[in-house]
């Protein structure tokens, strides 16, 4: 999962494999998530978004799951191919306050696709 | 093609003199935001812009500056670079509709300042 510091956590598995990554989020009062992924020289890409209202949502080959109790959000990537290799990130925007729309980013996963 | 552009991709400078990388979007979003991205730090919001003429500051906002002139542009402005700016910038946007919306980025500045 993710974490605050200097090394990313990383997750390397086998194409065709099925990928989980993790995110630990701060605030309970955030409404709002995305998952970007990062691949290199390239600015962050939309993968998925969930609500608060929602605790599944899925996508083409992609799944997040958040719990609210735990405060943990989860990407689920199916068949995982050698294109998501990536670097995968968690946002979290939190509901009103003065920076409105502002996005909390966690540090990052690196994910690793083995042919 | 929906997208947010940014000038220059690349740029080494030296200290004190003044650049601005530029940022325009072509989809109509209300809502744009600079972020630069460190090791260790992930991605920190510098400054943000909810519609034209209205810019606000966001973590990390010191020694930058904005304007918002026009919808489309949000260009990021360093006075008088520091060694301690070298990074990797991002500019974003979204739809200001109420309603939560995914920010699209552009494909970074690398700024080194020597």
């Amino acid at each position: 999962g993710e974490s605050v510091g200097l090394h990313l956590p990383t997750l390397s598995v086998q194409e065709g494999d099925n990928s989980i990554i993790n995110c630990a989020y701060s605030n309970s009062a955030s409404d709002y998530f995305i998952w970007y992924k990062q691949e290199s020289g390239k600015g962050p890409q939309f993968i998925i978004d969930i609500r608060s209202n929602m605790d599944k949502r899925q996508g083409q080959r992609v799944t997040v799951l958040l719990n609210k109790t735990v405060k943990h959000l989860s990407l689920q990537i199916a068949a995982t191919q050698p294109g998501d290799s990536a670097v995968y990130f968690c946002a979290e925007k939190r509901a009103g306050g003065t920076s409105y729309g502002k996005l909390t980013f966690g540090q990052g996963t690196i994910l690793t696709v083995h042919p | 093609e929906a997208q947010v552009t940014q000038n220059p991709r690349y740029l080494i400078t030296v200290t004190g003199k003044k650049l601005t990388v530029t940022c325009s979007q072509n989809m109509n979003h209300e809502y744009m935001s600079w972020y630069r991205q460190d090791p260790g730090l992930g991605l920190r919001q510098i400054y943000y812009s909810m519609n034209v003429e209205v810019t606000d500051k966001g973590d990390v906002p010191e020694g930058y500056k904005v304007s918002r002139k026009e919808k489309r542009n949000f260009p990021l402005i360093l006075e008088s670079p520091s060694p301690n700016q070298t990074s990797l910038y991002f500019c974003a946007s979204s739809p200001w509709t109420g309603s939560n919306q995914p920010q699209h980025f552009g494909d970074g500045t690398r700024l080194s300042i020597l």
